[in-house]
C-alpha cells in the first residue's frame, strides 16, 4: 500500500515562528504536492514538485517555501508564521505517469498559529 | 483561482437514494478525478475518467464527462450512511502535472 505520512497531525505555533511541515512517501513517486484546505475554499495548491530539487508555484505560494532534497521527502516551510496561515495542510504524491494518475494523500496537519 | 466548482455545496439524502454531484472546470484537461474525504482526514481517490472517455463505472459509482461543456457528474447509487463525506473533483491540467481541486460537495446520508 502506498503510504504518505506527515510529521504531525496537530501543530500549534506562535506568530513569527518558522514552521516546518514534513511529508514522506514510500512509493518512489516523482510528483509531490502541498495543499491547504479551508472551509468553503476547498483545496488550494501551494507548491508542487515533479522531481528532486524541482519546484513549481501553485495558486497560493506567498508566505511559503518548499524543499525537496530527496525523492521521498517534500517539506513545506512557513518562513514567518502568521495567523492567516492557520489551516489544514495536506501533502500528496503521484507518479509521473502510470495506469492511473491518482494522488495519494497524507492524513493532514492541522496548524494553528496564535 | 479554483479550476473546479462543484454543486451542490451540500446534499442530504436518505439511505438507499441516489446522490448526484456535479463539477465544472475551465481549461483543457488530461483527466478528471473524484475524491472522498471523511471528516478531518486526507482524501481518498475514488475514480478517474480520461478526457477521451464519456462514462465510467466503479461499483456503485458512475462518472460522466462532457468535455464540450467542461463538466462532470458523480452518481452514487443506493447510498449508505458510510458514504457520508465530502466529495471533490480534481482536474489534471493539460501539459502539467498540476491538479486543481474543486470546493467540494458535502454529502450526508441519513440512516
Amino acid at each position: 500500500d502506498v503510504k504518505v505520512t506527515q510529521s504531525s497531525r496537530y501543530l500549534v505555533k506562535r506568530t513569527g515562528e518558522k514552521v516546518f511541515l514534513e511529508c514522506v512517501q514510500d512509493m518512489d513517486h516523482e510528483n509531490m504536492f502541498w495543499y491547504r484546505q479551508d472551509p468553503g475554499l476547498g483545496l488550494r495548491l501551494i507548491y508542487f514538485s515533479y522531481d528532486v530539487k524541482m519546484k513549481e508555484k501553485g495558486d497560493i505560494p506567498e508566505g511559503y517555501s518548499v524543499s525537496r532534497e530527496k525523492k521521498e521527502r517534500f517539506s513545506l516551510i512557513l518562513e514567518s508564521a502568521s495567523t492567516n496561515q492557520t489551516s489544514m495542510y495536506l501533502c500528496a504524491s503521484s507518479p509521473h505517469r502510470g495506469p492511473t494518475y491518482e494522488q495519494y494523500f497524507g492524513p493532514g496537519t492541522r496548524l494553528t498559529v496564535t | 483561482s479554483q479550476q473546479g466548482e462543484e454543486d451542490p455545496q451540500a446534499l442530504s439524502i436518505q439511505e438507499g437514494e441516489n446522490a448526484t454531484m456535479n463539477c465544472s472546470y475551465k481549461t483543457s484537461i488530461n483527466n478528471l478525478q473524484w475524491y472522498r474525504q471523511n471528516s478531518g482526514r486526507g482524501l481518498v481517490h475514488l475514480i478517474l475518467i480520461r478526457s477521451n472517455e464519456r462514462e465510467k463505472h466503479s461499483g456503485r459509482l458512475r462518472v460522466t464527462l462532457d468535455t464540450s461543456k467542461k463538466s462532470s457528474s458523480l452518481l452514487i447509487t443506493a447510498s449508505r450512511a458510510a458514504d457520508t463525506a465530502s466529495y471533490f473533483c480534481a482536474t489534471e491540467i493539460s501539459g502539467t502535472y498540476k491538479y486543481i481541486f474543486g470546493t467540494g460537495t458535502r454529502l450526508k446520508v441519513l440512516a
